[in-house]
């Protein structure tokens, strides 16, 4: 059972305009949530966090917005440029001290066509 | 962000050899590490978490006796694949957490391609 969705396994958009990545989850305990870019044959980078306690975060052409209600997130890139073509996986991680590990997506492999 | 060094980057060994993978934190000192295994187009799997000065804790369903996990430092885990077969074949990934950054937030690894022929 899949806690953490990305429905899209790709996505393709022009340089310049705005890519928008989706992840659902279904665990309610989840109370902080991450974004990450994957290159072929690296390890993933840290992009952008959020609380549950917040619905929106900025951070330059990356934000990441939160739907707790509909269980949803959602990272925005604008503008859209070529090296951002990778990888993205969502992953989630539960509330508590000690709670550190982190579910993951499959991913969403977007694709920037200059 | 901080800097995960993981080696080797490849490796090719023989059905029924032990392959070892070491994963270092660069810049901080790590109590925690994980280690994940990614299928293709799948997402990474989480394997085991490994603290520092005690035993990992293994996900339902991976052998802890045939992936062993040693975390005898605050900067090194390692990940042995004992007696490899070819369903071993996988990428794997350390991650390490950050005690001074916020809570979450794991740095991984580059990954190790391991292909068991």
């Amino acid at each position: 059972d899949q806690q953490v969705k990305q429905n899209s396994p790709s996505l393709s958009v022009q340089e310049g305009r705005i890519s928008i990545l989706n992840c659902d989850y279904t665990n309610s305990m989840f109370d902080y949530f991450l974004w990450y870019k994957k290159y072929p044959a690296e390890g993933p980078t840290f992009l952008i966090s959020i609380s549950s306690i917040k619905d929106k975060n900025e951070d330059g052409r990356f934000t990441v917005f939160l739907n707790k209600s509909a269980k949803h997130l959602s990272l925005h890139i604008v503008p859209s440029q070529p090296g951002d073509s990778a990888v993205y996986f969502c992953a989630a991680s539960l509330g508590g001290a000690g709670s550190y590990q982190l579910t993951f997506g499959k991913g969403t492999k977007l694709s920037v066509i200059p | 962000g901080a800097v995960v060094s993981q080696h080797p980057s490849w490796v090719i060994c023989k059905s029924g050899t032990s392959v070892k993978i070491e994963c270092r934190s660069l810049d901080f000192q790590a109590t925690t590490m994980f280690w994940y295994r990614q299928f293709p187009k799948q997402s990474l799997m989480l394997m085991a978490t490994s603290n520092e000065g005690s035993k990992a804790t293994y996900e339902q369903g991976v052998e802890k006796d045939k992936f062993l996990i040693n975390h005898a430092s605050l900067t090194l885990s390692t990940l042995t694949v004992t007696s490899a077969h070819p369903e071993d074949s996988s990428f794997y990934i350390c991650s390490a957490r950050d005690p001074g950054s916020v809570k979450n937030i794991q740095y991984f690894g580059a990954g190790t391609r391991l292909s068991v022929l």
